[in-house]
C-alpha cells in the first residue's frame, strides 16, 4: 500500500524567513503534484512533477522532485503572509490513477 | 476557464436518510474522481470512472453508490447516512488513459456534508 508522509505537519514562520517542506512516498513513482488549500475550500493545482531532477518554480514556491529517493520538497522562500495554508503533496502510480494525499503540512505565516 | 462544477454546496441530512452529490468536469474530461475530507485530514480516494466505468475503487463503503452519465457528469449517491459521513466531498476531473500522459486532476469547490 503506498504511504506518503510529509514533514512537518505544522509549520509557523515569521514573513520573510525561507523553509522546506517534505514529502516521502513509499513505492516507485515518477509523478508528483502539490496542492495548496485553504480552509473549507478546494485544492489548488501548484506543481505537476514528473521526472526525476525535476524542478518548477512559482512565485515564492519552488518544487523539486528525486525519484530514486522518492522524496520531493516545497521551498518556500521569503514567505508571505498570503501563503498561508495548508500543503499537501499526492502521488499517483498509474495513467489516470487516484491520488494518494500526504498528511498535509499546514503552513501560517506571522508578521 | 470552466471549472470543475459541484453541486449542492452545502448539505444537512439528518442520520439514516439519503444524499446525492453532483459534479460536472471540466469539459472534455473523461475520467471523474470522488474523495471525502474529514476535518483536518487529507483528502481520502473513494471511487473513480473513466468513459463511463468504474475504473477504480477506493475505501468507498457500501451503503454509497455512484455512477458517470453519457455527458460525462457523475452522481455520488449515499444512504443510511450516519454521523461520521459528515466531511467535504470533493469531485476531480482529469485527461484519462491515452489521451495524457499524467494525471493532473482538477478539483471541484466541494460539498460540505453534514449528518446531524
Amino acid at each position: 500500500e503506498l504511504k506518503v508522509e510529509q514533514n512537518p505537519l505544522f509549520l509557523s514562520m515569521q514573513e520573510g524567513k525561507n523553509y522546506t517542506i517534505y514529502c516521502n512516498y513509499s513505492t516507485t513513482s515518477d509523478r508528483l503534484y502539490w496542492y495548496r488549500q485553504d480552509p473549507g475550500k478546494s485544492l489548488e493545482s501548484l506543481f505537476v512533477l514528473l521526472s526525476n531532477g525535476a524542478v518548477k518554480q512559482e512565485g515564492r514556491l519552488m518544487a523539486s522532485l528525486d525519484t530514486k529517493a522518492r522524496l520531493s520538497t516545497l521551498h518556500i522562500t521569503a514567505a508571505v503572509h498570503d501563503l498561508s495554508a495548508t500543503y499537501f503533496c499526492a502521488v499517483d502510480t498509474g495513467t489516470a490513477s487516484k491520488l494518494t494525499f500526504g498528511t498535509g503540512t499546514r503552513l501560517q505565516v506571522t508578521l | 476557464a470552466a471549472g470543475v462544477i459541484q453541486s449542492p454546496r452545502h448539505l444537512i441530512k439528518e442520520k439514516r436518510e439519503t444524499a446525492t452529490l453532483k459534479c460536472y468536469p471540466i469539459p472534455r474530461h473523461d475520467t471523474v474522481y470522488w474523495y471525502q475530507q474529514g476535518p483536518g485530514q487529507d483528502p481520502q480516494f473513494l471511487i473513480s470512472f473513466y468513459e463511463k466505468m468504474q475504473s477504480d475503487k477506493g475505501s468507498i463503503p457500501d451503503r454509497f453508490s455512484a455512477q458517470q452519465f453519457s455527458d460525462y457528469h457523475s452522481e455520488l449517491n449515499m444512504s443510511s447516512l450516519e454521523l461520521g459521513d459528515s466531511a467535504l466531498y470533493f469531485c476531480a476531473s482529469s485527461l484519462g488513459l491515452g489521451l495524457s500522459s499524467y494525471n493532473e486532476q482538477f478539483f471541484g469547490p466541494g460539498t460540505r456534508l453534514t449528518v446531524l
